[in-house]
């Protein structure tokens, strides 16, 4: 079985300034590692992944990660935020193609950016 | 290329009654999954379904939901007598291929009063 631990369930930061959104995992079998963003009363929307090759994915609105096998980590980061980065973000791992195909998803990180 | 949709978006029942949820799959993906957000949580699985197929059920209650994908028409995740435990954000998913990314409709937003 997998789990996923999302250290900070809120992160305030200011605009402009950068982020790092912090992931966790722990699987007995190989993953493949996803963020998702969430806005306000919507669904979740992909930011990036991580299937196999260059541990450094990059993603959508200029938001990159980082797998770190040795430290079971798939941590989140921008260089630089805006205020419509202000959202809900999850982080989720799925077992290899022969394992169960269900998303097993953090308990979310709420990304605030204040002007 | 329209995305996921699922209706309704928000559904209000009372105690005992049932609540029908749909959703259309993206065009040519035949892997639909469902999942449950209750408030202040993450999403937690429910059920992956493929065409006519439950595939993977272990995260379905034992009693009161059921869900299906015919051959024809939406996916359907039904919630017989429903409690107010029931209220939360339900989303579907869908895939073109048991690998491939899933990607995420709205969400029906069901409230039991």
């Amino acid at each position: 079985a997998q789990s996923v631990t999302q250290l900070d369930s809120q992160v305030p930061v200011f605009e402009e300034a950068p982020v790092e959104l912090r992931c966790n995992y722990s699987s007995s079998v190989s993953v493949y590692l996803f963020w998702y963003v969430q806005y306000p009363n919507q669904g979740l929307q992909l930011l990036l992944k991580y299937l196999s090759g260059s541990t450094l994915v990059k993603g959508i609105n200029g938001f990159e990660a980082e797998f770190n096998k040795s430290q079971t980590s798939f941590h989140l980061r921008k260089p630089s935020v805006h205020i419509s980065d202000t959202a809900e973000y999850f982080c989720a791992v799925r077992a290899d193609p022969q394992g169960a195909q269900k998303l097993v998803f953090g308990q979310g990180t709420r990304l605030t950016i204040n002007p | 290329n329209a995305g996921v949709m699922q209706n309704p978006r928000h559904l209000v029942r009372r105690r005992g009654q049932e609540a029908r949820l749909r959703c259309s799959p993206m065009k040519g993906h035949s892997h639909v999954y469902w999942y449950r957000q209750l408030p202040e949580e993450g999403l937690k699985f429910m059920v992956y379904l493929q065409k006519e197929n439950i595939i993977d059920e272990s995260g379905m209650p034992k009693e009161r939901f059921s869900a299906e994908f015919p051959k024809e028409g939406p996916s359907i995740l039904r919630i017989q007598q429903v409690v107010r435990g029931d209220s939360a954000a339900y989303f579907c998913a869908s895939s073109l291929s048991v690998t491939d990314t899933q990607y995420f409709g709205p969400g029906t937003r069901l409230t039991v009063l």
